[in-house]
């Protein structure tokens, strides 16, 4: 089956770890995003990345950090810079980058720091 | 100030009823999104269209370009309809962060009665 993962669905850290979430796709799927949900607001776009070794900022990428060295993977990095970071995060691919293209979404992943 | 405005923000209705979500939204567009969040987190594409109508099952997507307007419509509603629902415009390029990516609303929350 095709599609996307990301793990753990819940996950939970202490203030001031890092913390590295997973996103993988076998869509084959050219471009990819990590967005960043909280309650009573839209889904926000933290980075993207268009192609493989190529990523770009969203609107909220401080804190964040991503990586894209294979087309399949896209791993987001909460780093204890990011001041609130509990909060539902989603993965999503595309064919082509951009909102021109139908995105696929993971499962999500719930984290909470204390 | 929210570039994708959607109403309601809470509907309820009861099995077998036609439900109407709108959609505004004030940056050009290219494309425009309906997704569907389960209660879970897992968000899926309904449609995504530049102009008229598109229909898949019982949901209608329609758009007006000129008015800056989309409505999701379901027919004869059923419980397992129920989720959020979410509006998503495609920036223009050289808006902020998003550039060419998705704008998201904050979504709708159906909730349909047996």
């Amino acid at each position: 089956d095709g599609g996307i993962t990301q793990s753990p669905k819940y996950l939970f850290r202490k203030e001031g770890q890092n913390v590295t979430l997973s996103c993988e796709q076998n869509l084959n799927h050219d471009a990819m995003y990590w967005y960043r949900q909280d309650p009573g607001q839209g889904l926000r776009l933290i980075y993207y990345s268009q192609i493989v070794n190529d990523f770009q900022k969203g609107d909220i990428a401080e804190g964040y950090s991503v990586s894209r060295e294979k087309k399949e993977s896209f791993p987001l990095t909460v780093t204890s810079a990011q001041k609130n970071p509990t909060a539902f995060y989603l993965c999503a691919s595309s064919i082509g980058q951009g909102g021109g293209y139908e995105q696929y979404f993971g499962p999500g992943t719930r984290l909470t720091v204390t | 100030k929210n570039e994708v405005e959607q109403s309601p923000q809470n509907l309820t209705a009861q099995e077998g009823e036609f439900i109407t979500i709108n959609c505004s939204y004030s940056v050009g567009i290219s494309a425009l999104h309906w997704l569907q969040q389960h209660p879970g987190g897992g968000i899926v594409s309904l449609f995504m269209l530049s102009s008229g109508k598109k229909k898949h099952g019982r949901l209608i997507a329609t758009i007006n370009i000129q008015e800056k307007h989309s409505s999701l419509h379901i027919t004869a509603s059923h419980p397992r309809d129920s989720a959020v629902y979410i509006c998503a415009v495609q920036a223009p390029m050289n808006y902020g962060g998003s550039q060419g990516n998705l704008i998201f609303g904050k979504g709708t929350k159906l909730s349909v009665k047996p």
